[in-house]
């Protein structure tokens, strides 16, 4: 199974609205990092954060890292119709190269 | 500077043909990988590489090899492809060994008839 499970799957809202995702992993990590795919295309990295750190922000993005429940959130305040895209959870298991892929949140995001 | 270049786009076998998708980075990035995307799902990681003549296993290698005989190319054979295989496939890469954010190609879709 994955290491990474997202909730929810699917996720429709207004424009304008706040959207969170959630993600639950397995094993411990050395950091966390969220990317977003359009539909049918590479994925974009968006966000990392490290083990040691419970927070971060860049522009319209939050993350969180709660490492005792081994889950982080992401959000993403003030939608647009242009955020429309899956978002995928990946990490970075200790002592391990590889990066680990959930199952992803689809967010529609409705003008 | 082109970053990750797949080839090719698309591409349609019958079983058991065999096939080698290509994967190129110009930035000298030590480390490769494959993943495989299936319809509303995650990706799930085929092989890696973390520098010239190093590769090793994801968590879904079976029916699939891989070498890296440079640091630019990392080619990913499948020698008898079957129904299964149909997928969408992502080659991505990043500067060093360390677990940092990858970069990835535009994938190639591929169908197993």
């Amino acid at each position: 199974s994955q290491q990474g499970e997202e909730d929810p799957q699917a996720l429709s809202i207004q424009e304008g609205e706040n959207a969170t995702m959630n993600c639950s992993y397995k094993t411990s990590i050395n950091n966390l990092q969220w990317y977003r795919q359009n539909s049918g295309r590479g994925l974009v990295h968006l966000i990392l954060i490290r083990s040691n750190e419970r927070e971060k922000h860049s522009g319209r993005l939050r993350v969180t890292l709660d490492t005792s429940k081994k889950s982080s959130s992401l959000l993403i305040t003030a939608s647009r119709a242009a955020d429309t895209a899956s978002y995928f959870c990946a990490t970075a298991p200790d002592s391990s190269y590889k990066l680990i892929f959930g199952s992803g949140t689809r967010l529609l995001v409705r003008p | 500077n082109a970053g990750v270049t797949q080839t090719p786009k698309f591409q349609v076998l019958k079983t058991g043909q065999s096939m080698t998708l290509q994967c190129a980075q110009d930035m000298n990035h030590e480390y490769m990988s494959w993943y495989r995307q299936d319809p509303g799902m995650g990706l799930r990681l085929i092989h890696y590489s973390v520098g010239a003549g190093i590769t090793d296993q994801g968590e879904v290698p079976n029916g699939y090899n891989v070498s890296r005989s440079t640091t630019e190319d990392f080619p990913l054979r499948l020698l008898s492809a079957a129904p299964s295989q149909t997928s969408v496939y992502f080659c991505a890469s990043r500067p060093t060994r360390v677990n940092e954010k990858l970069l990835f190609g535009s994938g190639t879709q591929l169908s197993v008839l």
